[in-house]
């Protein structure tokens, strides 16, 4: 069964600093990996995606995320954070056989001015 | 383009009773998920239905029960509520292949006294 694992309860990280939120995965066969962040009491929002092709994919709000099949690992990053990307993030990966889309347990990124 | 809605918003529930929880996905969309967020276990996959069809199903009770309609909406049905079962409920709803992103509702806020 595939899982994910988000080793950070919590990261703190100064304004205009970048910034990474930790994600690795288990899965038999090639994943398919999903950011998401969720602000507080909403629903979860799409980031980012990875299916195939390049390992660095960008996304929305300048978010980017590396994938390692090496290191099963898809780390979401951030050149320069802003206030305003505090939030709760959440890493997801679903196996290509049709299983369902399994969630971490989320990261709380605070970004301190 | 409508988002996901979920309805309603907010509810508080007494212990023993039933509750059902509606969601209308986006046009075009054909799989509907849900999911259970508490702060201690993060989110927790319930089911998935896709064209009207259970297609997957999480590690929960049987109290727990779900439907699809021929308009994809869904809703998912809590009988004999318990304290436990006091969380946030997400639906998520997709175009149903596995390398496409899900998009979230707002989620129902359930509190069971």
């Amino acid at each position: 069964a595939q899982s994910v694992a988000q080793p950070e309860d919590q990261v703190n990280v100064a304004e205009g600093n970048p910034l990474t939120v930790k994600c690795t995965y288990s899965v038999s066969g090639n994943p398919y990996l999903f950011w998401y962040v969720q602000y507080p009491n909403r629903g979860l929002q799409f980031l980012l995606k990875y299916i195939t092709g390049d390992n660095l994919v960008k996304g929305s709000y300048g978010f980017e995320a590396e994938f390692n099949k090496s290191q099963t690992s898809f780390h979401l990053k951030k050149p320069s954070a802003l206030v305003s990307d505090s939030a709760l993030y959440f890493c997801a990966v679903r196996d290509p056989r049709g299983t369902p889309l399994v969630f971490g347990k989320g990261t709380r990124l605070s970004v301190i001015a | 383009k409508a988002g996901v809605t979920q309805t309603p918003r907010y509810l508080i529930k007494t212990r023993g009773q039933q509750v059902t929880l509606s969601c209308s996905p986006i046009s075009g969309h054909r799989s509907v998920s849900w999911y259970q967020q508490t702060p201690g276990q993060g989110l927790q996959f319930l089911f998935e239905y896709f064209s009207e069809t259970q297609r997957n199903k999480g590690n929960f009770p049987g109290r727990f029960s779900g439907r699809q309609f021929s308009n994809s909406r869904s809703e998912m049905n809590v009988s004999t509520l318990e304290l436990g079962d006091s969380a946030l409920y997400l639906c998520a709803s997709s175009l149903g292949q596995g390398n496409t992103e899900a998009f979230f509702g707002q989620g129902t806020r359930l509190t069971v006294v």
